[in-house]
């Protein structure tokens, strides 16, 4: 595709549900990232992947997150037992190169309530 | 936590002058990106500078880094009602591959 693709634009479950948001980066980016974004502030680090593996997952901010890249490609952010402080933007990037500028999607906007 | 921090927080100015939006940051770095985002809508790379630069320019943008005081600024001259936005800097610290940023600077420029 000519950008990158995240899914769904808008997501409103309950408290405690489980919760999957997925990124199609642009085609041959082998780096990936997810950010998350309060209202107010800026994009915050979630994880990146370099090909299929977590190279850094430092801002996952506890176990109930998780992602996955199985094939290098399209990527899924997995948010268990969400709770309502998890209400934000996940924002989701791709690049070639990991010290240039990164291409982000639209974001996916969760609601917990 | 974030490395970088913009300001000022908000800035509100006429169409044709010219803003400006400051950015300091903690750690040595690789290089620095400034983004805009509008409202409601992904982040948009405007321009990335080098370490071992200090000003670059790109259309209506300039750009300038101060390694020794840990800081950087984007001006836009010129400003434009389409140019109201959030803008972000984005610091890559040497030897790391993540980007880390600011909280932002929303800009307003009034017809």
């Amino acid at each position: 595709g000519a950008g990158v693709s995240q899914t769904p634009s808008n997501k409103v479950t309950e408290k405690g549900k489980y919760v999957e948001l997925r990124c199609d980066p642009i085609s041959g980016h082998t780096a990936l990232y997810w950010y998350r974004q309060s209202l107010g502030q800026g994009p915050e680090f979630l994880i990146y992947f370099q090909g299929t593996g977590a190279a850094d997952d430092s801002g996952l901010p506890n176990d109930r997150f998780f992602a996955v890249r199985p094939e290098g490609s399209v990527s899924t952010l997995k948010i268990q037992r969400t709770e309502r402080g998890d209400s934000a933007v996940y924002l989701c990037a791709s690049t070639q190169t990991n010290t240039g500028e990164l291409f982000f999607g639209e974001g996916s906007r969760l609601t917990v309530l | 936590s974030q490395q970088g921090e913009e300001d000022p927080q908000a800035l509100s100015i006429q169409e044709g002058e010219n803003a400006t939006m400051n950015c300091s940051y903690k750690t040595s770095i690789n290089n620095l990106q400034w983004y805009r985002q509008n409202s409601g809508r992904g982040l948009v790379h405007l321009i990335l500078i080098r370490s071992n630069e200090r000003e670059k320019h790109s259309g209506r943008l300039r750009v300038t880094l101060d390694t020794s005081k840990k800081s950087s600024s984007l001006l836009i001259t010129a400003s434009r009602a389409a140019d109201t936005a959030s803008y972000f800097c984005a610091t890559r610290i040497s030897g790391y591959s993540t980007l880390t940023f600011g909280k932002g600077t929303m800009l307003l420029v009034s017809p």
